[in-house]
């Protein structure tokens, strides 16, 4: 079954602090694709980064990083010294080879970064 | 490059009604989605095209139709508006060979139902 749950709804951390946003996926497939998108309050839907399953390898883009872990099934989303333009609703997402790479999304985690 | 364009962006319907909302993209993408997003629900796909002429249904398609009669195109009709499908519409595309790449997202157009 193809399934991505973002099991924290909403979380509120100081500016500054560091965020983790969590992200478990379910697939039957050996060939997938993983997914963050952001969406800020002005509502435009923003990627921000393509993972495939052979690739297990962090990933680091200025104050984000991505830690994929296929033991735990888990794509988790890392935010250093957050700012309060971080804040939106991030969105986990997960593609299957086997279903014609259609994109399922998981229900969003709302980030709020408090001045 | 004007990118994913939706049109109407906002758009009032009285139940029984049907409306077509109008996708298209200028990227030469093969991939197109539609989603719908309400809150505390995320993005849920509808219907997804991976081609001209090919479309295939998402995890919410009752009350949706989609063609795919061109590789820029791709309309999202509502049958008969029903108050459950108020809600923001999305529209994406990707290139898509090769697996999955970034979808690119549309606007969006909301849609209310009375």
């Amino acid at each position: 079954a193809q399934k991505v749950t973002q099991a924290q709804t909403e979380i509120s951390v100081v500016e500054k602090e560091d965020v983790t946003l969590d992200c478990v996926y379910e697939t039957r497939d050996t060939t997938y694709y993983l997914f963050w998108y952001k969406q800020p309050p002005s509502g435009e839907l923003v990627f921000l980064i393509r993972r495939n399953s052979f690739d297990e390898q962090n990933e680091i883009s200025g104050r984000y990083s991505w830690n994929f872990q296929k033991s735990t099934s888990s794509f988790n989303f890392t935010i250093t010294a957050s700012q309060v333009v971080d804040s939106a609703v991030y969105f986990c997402a997960l593609s299957e080879a086997s279903r014609d790479d259609k994109i399922i999304f998981g229900k969003g985690t709302r980030l709020h970064i408090l001045p | 490059n004007a990118g994913v364009t939706q049109t109407p962006k906002f758009q009032v319907l009285k139940t029984g009604q049907s409306m077509t909302l109008q996708c298209a993209q200028d990227m030469n993408h093969e991939y197109m989605s539609w989603y719908r997003q309400d809150p505390g629900m995320g993005l849920r796909l509808i219907h997804y095209s991976v081609g001209a002429g090919i479309t295939d249904q998402g995890e919410v398609p009752n009350g949706y139709n989609v063609s795919r009669s061109t590789t820029e195109d791709f309309p999202l009709r509502l049958l008969s508006a029903a108050p459950s499908q108020t809600s923001v519409y999305f529209c994406a595309s990707s290139y898509g060979a090769g697996g999955p790449d970034e979808q690119y997202f549309g606007p969006g157009t909301r849609l209310t139902v009375t």
